[in-house]
């Protein structure tokens, strides 16, 4: 059972370039979440989805773009990368909200924009 | 806007002590309270969590405790043992999840 699988692991951009990371579930989880890590500042989130074809904004989207195509996966896409954006990025999944179930993360993709 | 505040940033304990993590929350709608653990290099991972008719929770060397009056809760760690090391996160929910700024744990030998 691989739960919540993020690719890349690592990845290094200049300023200005695209990329897009991939996370997977198998859990069959309605909600999914991406959320960045920053020294001192805890998890922010970023976006987040609470089911195919719809997602919404979270704390701090700007600079980044989402799409949840198929349930088991959920897309987050840099379109023009700033070294502000330079941070470890997390994706979770959860079953609902009702009934308040925890959610479930990925290892993370360290993302540095040089 | 609802937060939660967490305390202490970093912790350091020997190895056999104790060590108790506080966080406060805002919203009183929250009934659902959360604890990860992330070690080096992953993602956080529940450790255990609390609802809230509920006052206290154990499991092993590991509780939590619930004041809903006050608004706070904690994460009691017994017995420490280096493998304790880690940053612990608290979380509160209502409609939503919101995440303390994390603990970082630290058990000397």
């Amino acid at each position: 059972n691989a739960g919540v699988t993020q690719t890349p692991k690592f990845r290094v951009l200049k300023t200005g370039q695209s990329m897009t990371l991939l996370c997977a579930q198998d859990m069959n989880h309605e909600y999914m979440y991406w959320y960045r890590q920053d020294p001192g500042m805890g998890l922010r989130l970023i976006h987040y989805s609470v089911g195919e074809g719809t997602t919404a904004k979270g704390e701090v989207p700007d600079g980044y773009n989402v799409s949840r195509l198929k349930k088991q996966n959920f897309l987050l896409g840099l379109e023009s990368a700033a070294p502000s954006q330079t941070s470890v990025y997390f994706c979770a999944s959860s079953h609902s909200i009702v009934g308040n179930q925890p959610q479930h993360f990925g290892d993370g993709t360290r993302l540095s924009i040089l | 806007g609802e937060n939660v505040e967490q305390h202490p940033s970093t912790l350091s304990v020997q190895e056999g002590d104790s060590a108790v993590i506080k966080c406060t929350y805002s919203d009183s709608a929250s009934n659902y309270f959360p604890w990860y653990k992330q070690e080096l290099g992953k993602g956080p991972q529940l450790i255990i969590d609390i609802r809230s008719n509920v006052g206290e929770k154990k499991d092993q060397r590991i509780a939590v405790t619930l004041n809903k009056t006050a608004k706070h809760f904690s994460l009691h760690i017994t017995e420490t043992q280096p493998e304790d090391s880690a940053i612990y996160f608290c979380a509160a929910m209502a409609y939503k999840y919101i995440f303390g700024t994390g603990t970082r744990l630290k058990v000397l030998a």
